[in-house]
């Protein structure tokens, strides 16, 4: 069955800083998807990424897919406050079934 | 508003009892699900029904059961409740044929076994 490693677990960084999450999985998909999910709250989409090499930015953060590698990165560019939450990537297996990550709380301190 | 709703947001409950969980999408979706989310943040699939079908039964004790009156509808019931189902429960719809299949999450019951 399909795994999914998000690292780090637990990201504090100050504001401005960037940084990158990772997402490895174990067994071939080319659709990867991000999510963010505030304490107490749903999860948002973030991005959708359906082929390798696909990248998609909205603000601070960029996602990436590389297939081959098996590999999709989150990066956040000067982080601030609001970006603070966790993060989820979550891979499709078998058409309709989403495999999710571990999860990155990231925390954001001024 | 268009979305994913849930009923209730909360439910409190003793051991032994049984609940139900509503699911309402008005996305026109044609894929729904019901997800677990335990105390370490951890979401993992349980159910998904495509077009009313069946289409996802992960390991999961017979006691919940899940039914999707039609397209728009699904429903949770949980027999015999245990501490160990004491989780947050998301429902979620999509669309083989839109944004590459992207799901929309709805906000969540928190399920409390006493």
């Amino acid at each position: 069955e399909l795994k999914v490693e998000q690292n780090p677990l637990f990201l504090s960084m100050q504001e401005g800083k960037n940084y990158t999450i990772y997402c490895n999985y174990s067994t071939t998909s080319d659709r990867l998807y991000w999510y963010r999910q505030d304490p107490g709250k749903s999860l948002e989409s973030l991005f959708v990424l359906l082929s390798n090499g696909a990248v998609k930015q909205e603000g601070r953060l960029m996602a990436s897919l590389d297939t081959k590698a098996r590999l999709s990165t989150l990066h956040i560019t000067a982080a601030v406050h609001d970006l603070s939450a966790t993060y989820f990537c979550a891979v499709q297996y078998n058409t309709d079934k989403l495999i999710f990550g571990t999860g990155t709380r990231l925390q954001v301190f001024p | 508003d268009t979305a994913v709703s849930q009923t209730p947001k909360y439910l409190v409950t003793q051991m032994g009892n049984d609940k139900s969980i509503k699911c309402e999408q008005n996305l026109g979706h044609d894929t729904m699900y019901w997800y677990k989310q335990d105390s370490k943040k951890f979401l993992k699939i349980m159910f998904s029904y495509n077009n009313k079908e069946l289409i996802i039964n992960e390991t999961v004790p017979n006691r919940f059961s899940p039914k999707s009156p039609d397209k728009a509808h699904l429903n949770l019931h949980i027999n015999s409740l245990e501490l160990g189902d004491s989780a947050v429960y998301f429902c979620a719809s999509s669309s083989r044929q839109l944004r590459g299949n992207e799901q929309f999450f709805g906000p969540g019951t928190r399920l409390t076994v006493l």
